[in-house]
């Protein structure tokens, strides 16, 4: 059992277009995350809920709005697509704010 | 997010070799953490730091807290193949920041 899973894997899509990706976590962690890798590999946090709750969300663009339907899962969606949100977007969930994290595989968008 | 500068940046190494990457902050940490990320792959916990002056080993990787709990290096003896990817430290703190990485490749 894949313990934090993404999908999609690979998302391609025109510009102006609505997508979301979906996280799941089988751990019974408390605590996600959506962290966003550009093509010079910085990690940079976007969002964590801690039990539902949002308790970080960084200097996003309200394009891009997360959704915790219950603490296993976080969802992303993302509105009018632009170019420079082409990226590797991870999940992640760890049992509090001071415990390591266990990430999905990755979802890399691409916006054409 | 801040970004946190690792060095160094890259790192080619002949196989066999050894490697070691730092992570430095300018606030004291409440604890760090070390990730590996293979090409292609996802970040990887390898292991958490929360004592001052802390060392950590596991087989080849020694992982090491400063005393004034600033920075941190993780050292790799005698690379092989299946170190290559790129290693991340954590910052434990509010902002949940990662290093800028160090990307290590072996030279056979």
């Amino acid at each position: 059992d894949t313990a934090v899973s993404q999908t999609p894997k690979y998302l391609v899509t025109q510009m102006g277009n609505d997508k979301s990706i979906k996280c799941e976590q089988n751990l019974g962690h408390d605590t996600m995350y959506w962290y966003k890798q550009d093509s010079k590999k910085f990690l940079k946090i976007m969002f964590s809920y801690n039990n539902k709750e949002l308790i970080i969300n960084e200097t996003v663009p309200n394009r891009f709005s997360p959704k915790s339907p219950d603490k296993a899962h976080l969802n992303l969606h993302i509105n009018s697509l632009e170019l420079g949100d082409s990226a590797v977007y991870f999940c992640a969930s760890s049992q509090g704010l001071n415990y390591g994290y266990t990430f999905g595989s990755g979802t890399r968008l691409t916006v054409v | 997010g801040q970004q946190v500068m690792q060095i160094p940046q890259y790192q080619h190494v002949q196989e066999g070799e050894d490697f070691t990457t730092y992570c430095n902050s300018s606030t004291t940490l409440s604890n760090i953490q070390w990730y590996k990320q293979r090409p292609g792959g996802h970040p990887v916990f390898l292991i958490q730091l929360v004592k001052s002056g802390e060392v950590k080993k596991q087989k080849r990787l020694t992982f090491q807290f400063g005393e004034a709990k600033k920075n941190s290096s993780l050292h790799i003896t005698a690379t092989q193949t299946t170190d290559v990817g790129t290693y991340f430290c954590h910052f434990g703190n509010e902002k949940l920041t990662f290093g800028t990485g160090t990307r290590l490749t072996i030279i056979p």
